[in-house]
C-alpha cells in the first residue's frame, strides 16, 4: 500500500489559519471516511485530532476541523496557536483490512 | 487516566527475533481493536497490526506479513508482537495504541513507544 501524499511542511503566524492536504487514491482516501488526523510533537506519541473525516475527540479544540473532497482529505487548523507547532499526518483505511499513513507535515508557528 | 505501557524493545541482530509487550492501566483491552504503529528515525508513521475487537483475527502491513505475529492475553491484560526474521528497515520506535471510539481505524489511545534496533 503506498503512503498518502502531504507537504513537508507548512507554516503560518498566530491567528491565522493553515490547512495541511493528505492526496491519495480510489483505493484509500477517495472510498473511505475513515481519514484519521494526528498531532505529534517531538519526543511524544501521537495524538488523535480528528477521525472520520470530520469528527473530533473529547477535549480536542474545535479550531481543528477536517474534510474531505475526491481523493484528498483536509485538516484545518484555524486561530493557530504557538502549541500547534507539531508534525501532522492523516491516515485512512485502504480497503483488505490494511491502514496506510500520509507522510507527514511539519508545521511551524511563525 | 487509562495508560498503555509498551515493553520488550532492545537491540537485535538481522534474523533475530523480538517480543514486545504492551500492558495496560485502568483500560481493559479485550473488547476494544488494538494496534501497533511504528516510527523509524526521523520517519513518518507506519501501520504494522491490528487484532480486533473479539481478537479473533488479526491484520498485518505487507511489510510485515509472515513475519509478526499479534496477540492478546485477556488474563494478563496484554497485547503481544512477536517478532521473527527482523531487519534492519524494522529499526523503529514501536507504539501500541487503542482504539476506544465507535469507529474504525483511528487509535485514540497510545503508548510512549519502544525502540528496537535492528544491527548487526
Amino acid at each position: 500500500q503506498s503512503a498518502l501524499t502531504q507537504p513537508p511542511s507548512a507554516s503560518g503566524s498566530p491567528g491565522q489559519s493553515l490547512t495541511i492536504s493528505c492526496t491519495g487514491s480510489s483505493g484509500d482516501v477517495g472510498t473511505y471516511n475513515y481519514v484519521s488526523w494526528y498531532q505529534q510533537h517531538p519526543g511524544k506519541a501521537p495524538k488523535l485530532m480528528i477521525y472520520e473525516v470530520t469528527k473530533r475527540p473529547s477535549g480536542v479544540p474545535d479550531r481543528f476541523s477536517g474534510s474531505k473532497s475526491g481523493n484528498t482529505a483536509s485538516l484545518t487548523v484555524s486561530g493557530l496557536q504557538a502549541e500547534d507547532e507539531a508534525d501532522y499526518y492523516c491516515s485512512s483505511s485502504a480497503g483488505s483490512n490494511n491502514l496506510v499513513f500520509g507522510g507527514g507535515t511539519s508545521v511551524t508557528v511563525l | 487516566d487509562v495508560q498503555l505501557l509498551e515493553s520488550g524493545g532492545g537491540l537485535v541482530q538481522p534474523g533475530g527475533s523480538l517480543r514486545l509487550s504492551c500492558g495496560a492501566s485502568r483500560f481493559t483491552l479485550g473488547g476494544h481493536a488494538m494496534s501497533w504503529v511504528r516510527q523509524a528515525p526521523g520517519k513518518g508513521l507506519d501501520w504494522v497490526s491490528t487484532i480486533n475487537t473479539s481478537g479473533r483475527s488479526s491484520y498485518y502491513a505487507d511489510s510485515v506479513k509472515g513475519r509478526f505475529t499479534l496477540s492478546r492475553d485477556i488474563s494478563k491484560n496484554t497485547l503481544y508482537l512477536q517478532m521473527n526474521s527482523l531487519r534492519a528497515e524494522d529499526t523503529a520506535v514501536y507504539y501500541c495504541a487503542a482504539r476506544t471510539l465507535v469507529t474504525s481505524w483511528a487509535f485514540d489511545i497510545w503508548g510512549q513507544g519502544t525502540v528496537v534496533t535492528v544491527s548487526s
